[in-house]
């Protein structure tokens, strides 16, 4: 079975830009969770979804919007770019309430 | 606030020795759950173990052990028989209930290089 898949695997933009990121979970996962993890740092929890609903969401400026569609993948959209969005971008799958997440190998992300 | 910090930014073994990699806690949670993650070049968060706060016992995977303290809110990872293929970074995590979704808050990791 394939894994938490993440695309692209980089990107680079410019300030102000706009950016998609995307991520298809682990078949029958309807929990999809979007963390940043800057360099040098631990990962932050961005925004948390199931079954097509947000159900948390971190700390993060309204630049930053997300979405779950009806096949439980997943967007994560940032606007207006910053230098200091420039981080790995990771998406972890689950089933709904378990403590195992899995990860995908995440987007870098660098903005110019 | 909860908080998760790692003391040791870097550490290092020689193949097949054992090492401890520390991690502590700040929560006033009752209800929560310990996690050591691995990261290896690919990027890839992977699980090596998992400790619920309400267990007594340390949980072990084949040659990953946790000593978890749960009145001194610590929570190490001993590697025995060190392989090359341990060298990742290595996170401890914290995750706890927070309405209707679980949150997860790492620490900033360590790295660890096992030497041939």
């Amino acid at each position: 079975d394939a894994g938490v898949t993440q695309s692209p695997t980089h990107l680079i933009k410019t300030r102000g830009q706009h950016v998609t990121l995307r991520c298809s979970p682990i078949s029958g996962h309807k929990s999809v969770s979007w963390y940043q993890q800057v360099l040098g740092q631990g990962p932050q929890f961005i925004f948390q979804y199931y079954e097509k609903e947000e159900r948390g969401r971190g700390n993060f400026p309204d630049r930053f919007s997300a979405r779950q569609f009806p096949n439980y993948s997943s967007e994560l959209n940032v606007n207006a770019l910053l230098l200091g969005d420039s981080a790995l971008y990771l998406c972890a799958s689950s089933l709904e309430g378990a403590l195992h997440l899995f990860f995908g190998s995440g987007t870098q992300l660098s903005v110019l | 606030a909860q908080t998760v910090t790692q003391s040791q930014p870097e550490m290092s073994v020689q193949e097949a020795e054992t090492v401890t990699l520390s991690c502590t806690y700040d929560t006033s949670e009752n209800n929560y759950y310990l996690f050591w993650y691995k990261q290896p070049p690919s990027r890839q968060m992977i699980l090596v173990i998992r400790q619920e706060a309400y267990k007594q016992q340390n949980a072990t995977e084949n040659r990953f052990s946790v000593n978890f303290q749960k009145a001194a809110k610590s929570f190490s990872l001993k590697i025995s028989d060190s392989q090359l293929g341990d060298t990742a970074m290595y996170f401890c995590a914290f995750m706890y209930n927070a309405g209707n979704n679980r949150k997860l808050i790492w620490g900033l990791g360590t790295s660890l290089a096992v030497n041939p």
